[in-house]
């Protein structure tokens, strides 16, 4: 099973920052915080990850809490197109990756 | 920008069928996955192949699915003989040098199994 808890919904206005959070309360020292997003029925994107700094590129931030137990993806200024199910996934160099449900995340104009 | 292809967009087969799913990663990639996703369910990882073997597989995969790299550039997973409830989209994902790193995901594979 995921190790992971997501809301399973969210709403955010064009051009505003998406905050979507993740529970991983059971993660290991090893095991890193990934995140991915599908965009409806297409391949899985990945979009970032991190260990325990946070860490930003190109797509999104993201920030994980000093105890490692949750962490937040920021989408700084969400677009349409950004309308996406958004995974946080946990798990350890060379070992599978476990999805969970997701949060549907709809970006509204 | 290169991506992973796979082929078919869509392949429906009857029930106790053979069917190959096929996939081109990234020509530079090291490692190669399968995960399949039930029509409105979770992506489900299936296997990892790495150095011409598989590294690790769920309990899905079990003696019906086989993998192989026939080429230097094909990725195949092989159902020997389809059910029902093999019906979902297949998708492959390839990995650089380091498996920690992203995966790359193709666009996918609609199997219907009738």
């Amino acid at each position: 099973d995921a190790k992971t808890t997501q809301p399973p919904s969210m709403d955010c206005a064009e051009g505003r920052a998406a905050n979507l959070p993740c529970n991983h309360s059971t993660i290991s020292g090893n095991e890193y915080v990934y995140w991915y997003r599908q965009i409806h029925s297409q391949g899985p994107q990945y979009i970032i990850h991190g260990l325990k700094n946070n860490e930003t590129n190109e797509m999104a931030s993201l920030i994980i809490t000093e105890d490692r137990k949750s962490s937040t993806l920021i989408l700084p200024h969400a677009t349409l197109r950004d309308t996406a199910v958004y995974y946080c996934i946990v798990r350890v160099v060379d070992y599978q990756l476990i999805w969970g449900a997701g949060t549907k995340l709809i970006i509204k104009p | 920008e290169p991506e992973v292809t796979q082929t078919p967009s869509h392949q429906v087969t009857q029930m106790g069928q053979e069917v190959i799913l096929r996939c081109v990663p990234i020509s530079n990639h090291l490692y190669f996955y399968w995960y399949r996703q039930i029509l409105g369910q979770k992506v489900e990882f299936l296997v990892s192949f790495y150095n011409n073997e598989i590294s690790e597989k769920s309990e899905i995969f079990d003696d019906q699915f086989s993998v192989e790299r026939p080429d230097g550039s094909n990725f195949t997973l092989k159902i020997r003989s389809t059910k029902l409830e093999d019906s979902a989209m297949y998708f492959c994902a390839s990995t650089p040098e380091s498996s920690y790193n992203e995966q790359f995901f193709g666009p996918g594979t609609r199997l219907t199994v009738l």
